[in-house]
């Protein structure tokens, strides 16, 4: 069974451009979390979708907004980049959204911006 | 809100010593917690989680970790470290709310000397 895949793995933007990062998650998982990792803040939240509803959003501004599809597939959305959104973007999946099930990470995507 | 203290940023460790990676959370109910390691350029990959029975749980790849209640830590265990285990650790909280948002801990980063 495939794993999550996010694409591209790469990424490198300016200021005040947009982007946007896919999630594929593993197949028959319902269940979408988005993460921003950085050295100076770590592992932060962002989004939680399931049934293309979004469940929960971390605290960062209105320019950082996400969907899912019907086929679960996830995408998020940066508006406006600023210097400090460059970080890895990392995506995970779960069957259902129930806190005790295992997360499976994609390898993310590094967003660069210049 | 719930939070995670990993107090050790750099950790070296000798090929065939023991490993013991501290983590303190802090969550006024019964905490779903979870150690999860990340190779460079890589995903997180769950070692192990604990939500409620034995407080000693196991994990893949001969890792352990114990759960105290009265000390609100979750140290993570190996008896034998392998070159292989240089990676970071991460370790996190979530709370049974419905949602499977996780607060993660600023990581610890494991280095192991032949």
């Amino acid at each position: 069974k495939a794993g999550v895949t996010q694409t591209p793995r790469y990424l490198i933007k300016t200021r005040g451009q947009q982007v946007t990062l896919s999630c594929s998650p593993i197949s028959g998982h319902r269940s979408v979390s988005w993460y921003q990792q950085t050295p100076g803040q770590g592992l932060q939240f962002l989004f939680e979708y399931f049934s293309e509803t979004q469940r929960n959003k971390g605290n960062f501004p209105g320019r950082f907004s996400g969907r899912q599809f019907s086929n679960s597939r996830s995408e998020m959305n940066v508006s406006t980049l600023e210097l400090g959104d460059s970080a890895l973007y990392l995506c995970a999946s779960s069957p259902t959204q129930a806190i005790n099930e295992k997360l499976f990470f994609g390898s993310g995507t590094q967003l660069s911006v210049l | 809100a719930q939070s995670v203290t990993q107090p050790d940023i750099h950790i070296t460790v000798s090929e065939g010593a023991s490993l013991e990676l501290r983590c303190n959370y802090s969550y006024g109910a019964t905490p779903y917690l979870f150690w999860y390691v990340q190779s460079p350029g890589q995903g997180l990959q769950l070692l192990l989680k604990y939500f409620s029975g034995d407080t000693l749980v196991q994990g893949i790849k001969g890792f352990e970790a114990e759960f105290k209640r009265s000390q609100s830590s979750f140290n993570l265990r190996k008896p034998s470290v392998h070159w292989s285990d240089a990676a970071e650790y991460f370790c996190a909280v979530g709370a049974n709310t419905g949602f499977q948002k996780l607060v993660f801990g600023t990581g610890t980063r494991l280095l192991v000397s032949p």
